[in-house]
């Protein structure tokens, strides 16, 4: 059975900090995603990579997979309020499914 | 573009009662559709999936059932509801199967 890890599973942080969550399976991936879901709303997709190494901003994000296509990680700089949330990552294996972790939930304090 | 819908967002249902949660798709044809649970805002329980209308294949055996009568539609349906149906209910779609997925707003379920 493939499974992602997540961690840490909480996280709480200063504002403007920087931080670094991970997903990490002893499995290979095509693709892995990252989304970020707030409270009672669906997850909102972020990025997708694709390409061992790849390497994907998006403002002060950071999305990174690893070279093995198992593992990734999403690093924030200058953390900011409206970075709370749930951040779950998605793989999709060589048969086409999908493979979700069970998150970290972030919390930046102003 | 596309767009995703859930309705209703939340509901209260007692025990016993049936129940019919809908979903549908917009701007694209012949999506994968797929209905997760999710339990105190942590990870996703794939329920249902569907690759075309009137085809559903079942990831966890339980008290809920699913169908698609349309393309585009998606519905989640129990005859009667446990007090375990309780949860946060969301719909998906993706354009083939091994693509990244896009998710609704959600359903707010609790069962007294």
């Amino acid at each position: 059975t493939q499974l992602l890890e997540q961690s840490p599973q909480f996280l709480s942080i200063q504002e403007g900090e920087n931080l670094t969550v991970y997903c990490n399976s002893s499995s290979v991936f095509s693709s892995l995603q990252w989304y970020r879901q707030e409270p009672g709303e669906g997850p909102v997709l972020l990025v997708t990579v694709v390409t061992g190494g790849e390497v994907k901003k998006l403002k002060r994000l950071t999305f990174q997979f690893g070279d093995a296509r198992k593992d990734s990680s999403l690093h924030i700089t200058a953390a900011q309020p409206g970075d709370t949330g749930l951040y779950l990552c998605a793989g999709i294996s060589g048969e086409g499914k999908i493979i979700f972790g069970k998150g970290t939930r972030l919390h930046i304090l102003p | 573009s596309q767009t995703i819908h859930q309705w209703p967002a939340t509901l209260v249902q007692p025990v016993g009662s049936p129940l019919s949660l809908e979903c549908t798709v917009e701007g694209t044809s012949n999506p994968n559709l797929y209905w997760y649970r999710q339990a105190a805002g942590r990870g996703l329980q794939l329920l249902f999936y569907s690759v075309g209308i009137g085809q559903i294949s079942s990831e966890v055996p339980q008290n809920l059932s699913a169908s698609r009568p349309q393309d585009r539609q998606f519905i989640l349906s129990s005859k009667k509801l446990l007090l375990s149906d309780s949860g946060f209910y969301l719909c998906a779609w993706s354009f083939s199967q091994g693509y990244e997925q896009y998710f609704g707003p959600g359903t707010r379920l609790t069962v007294t």
